[in-house]
């Protein structure tokens, strides 16, 4: 199994800031997962962090919006870029242990744009 | 393209009774499924999953079925309990081991006392 601390659990923010959100994990993980859930939605992947190399984004998703870092096997970042009330949302990081796809979440982090 | 889907938006069943939660798929790729468990304010926990080499999973009140040529799978949860009200996923795999889940958009569950 894995801990994940995520932080923060939630905020408020002014449209064309930046916020960026970090996750902790207790234990050494080659790839950790950022996603992200739309009111009413489902959990849609944004991109996968690789240490090591950049991270690998999904279709609709850009670096320039979402720049991910992952310095070392526990620790990595997303931040929010030019925040618009559009990316209102739940964003939630993700490892995966095991061989069985189990994969584990932050508490997540509820982020209100205004 | 929602290639999960979980027609059921919510959901209410009474306390002791069976919980049955829908999920539908439409990528014959997926080969491996996953039920997860959301409460407010926390992120989804693993709950059960299944392989599409099999029809059935069992672990302890939690029973997935899946019918790969109905595309289909279920949560069956026996005897209900008001500690299983919460949001319930589905997810897929393509290619066992590739880790990226496709989720469907949930189902809220309200177990009446």
């Amino acid at each position: 199994s894995a801990v994940i601390s995520q932080k923060p659990s939630r905020d408020i923010c002014q449209r064309g800031t930046s916020l960026t959100i970090q996750c902790q994990v207790d234990s050494q993980v080659t790839m950790m997962f950022w996603y992200r859930q739309q009111p009413g939605q489902s959990l849609t992947l944004i991109a996968t962090a690789n240490q090591g190399s950049e991270a690998t984004y999904e279709s609709g998703f850009v670096i320039d919006k979402f720049p991910i870092s992952r310095p070392n096997l526990t620790f990595s970042t997303l931040t929010v870029s030019n925040m618009s009330p559009e990316d209102s949302s739940i964003y939630l990081c993700s490892v995966v242990t095991g061989r069985n796809t189990e994969a584990f979440f932050g508490q997540g982090t509820r982020l209100t744009v205004v | 393209d929602q290639q999960v889907k979980q027609n059921s938006p919510s959901l209410s069943v009474q306390e002791g009774r069976i919980s049955i939660l829908n999920c539908d798929y439409t990528n014959s790729m997926f080969d491996y499924f996953l039920w997860y468990k959301k409460y407010p304010a926390e992120g989804p926990t693993f709950l059960i999953s299944i392989s599409s080499i099999k029809d059935k999973n069992e672990d302890g009140r939690f029973t997935v079925f899946l019918n790969k040529s109905a595309k289909h799978l279920s949560l069956h949860i026996v005897p209900s309990q008001p500690g299983d009200s919460a949001v319930y996923f589905c997810a897929a795999v393509t290619n066992f081991g590739n880790e990226k889940l496709t989720f469907g958009t949930g189902t809220r569950l309200t177990i009446i006392p």
